[in-house]
């Protein structure tokens, strides 16, 4: 198979402090991680793309500075998301593929952040 | 630009077969994803089709036109576990095999 975990599942914070995300991939090693944000009732939508060693290339409209990616290894990357507030509020899911390929990706079980 | 269309909500009778199609209109097409979601947790993955023509896998199969810009999901004998979203995922070429997601079908299934 191929898991995927994410820590911590759900967190509430208070507005301006930072949130730490983990992703780890838990039987494979995956090349590429995806950082994804979720609103209600609302698609996926791709916040970044990450690889094992290299700078995350974000998407158009999110802030790099605000939401901080390091893939230190091939089974662990994080989001951190900086001075977080109450608009980032959501559910954010991450996903790995094992190579770049003609590979699926398999999303972690999400987290859900609510910043008061 | 990516563009990708799916119905929002659908609702099918337990037992029935429901058909939810998408569109979709993406530079450098490669592949298309069907996902499941229940509410409140992350999406699954059902099917993969990148060649033209179906590919079935149990109750569920996917179709695939690449000369159309569309795709299906085909659910038979439908169960009430199915009510969920189901996302229609484009893959486009490049360094990182980028997936673009549709807003999803919400497929509600009744007794």
């Amino acid at each position: 198979g191929a898991v995927v975990s994410q820590h911590p599942s759900r967190v509430i914070c208070k507005s301006g402090t930072s949130v730490k995300i983990e992703c780890r991939s838990l039987d494979f090693q995956a090349t590429t991680m995806f950082w994804y944000r979720q609103f209600p009732k609302q698609s996926l939508m791709l916040m970044a793309t990450s690889n094992e060693g290299s700078k995350a290339t974000y998407e158009q409209g999110v802030e790099k500075d605000k939401f901080l990616i390091n893939h230190a290894s091939l089974t662990l990357s994080t989001l951190t998301v900086t001075s977080a507030h109450p608009e980032d509020s959501s559910f954010y899911i991450c996903s790995a593929t094992r190579g770049r390929g003609q590979e699926t990706q398999y999303f972690g079980p999400g987290t859900r952040l609510l910043v008061l | 630009g990516q563009n990708i269309d799916q119905p929002t909500e659908m609702t099918a009778t337990e037992g029935a077969i429901v058909q939810i199609n998408c569109t979709y209109q993406t530079s450098g097409f490669n592949g298309l994803f069907w996902y499941q979601q229940h509410a409140g947790e992350a999406p699954t993955f059902l099917s993969y089709n990148v060649l033209d023509g179906l590919e079935e896998k149990g109750r569920f199969s996917s179709f695939l036109s690449r000369s159309k810009g569309y795709s299906y999901l085909l659910l038979k004998e439908l169960q009430m576990k199915d009510s969920a979203s189901y996302l229609c995922a484009a893959r486009v070429l490049g360094g990182y095999q980028k997936v673009t997601f549709g807003t999803g079908t919400k497929l509600q299934v009744i007794p």
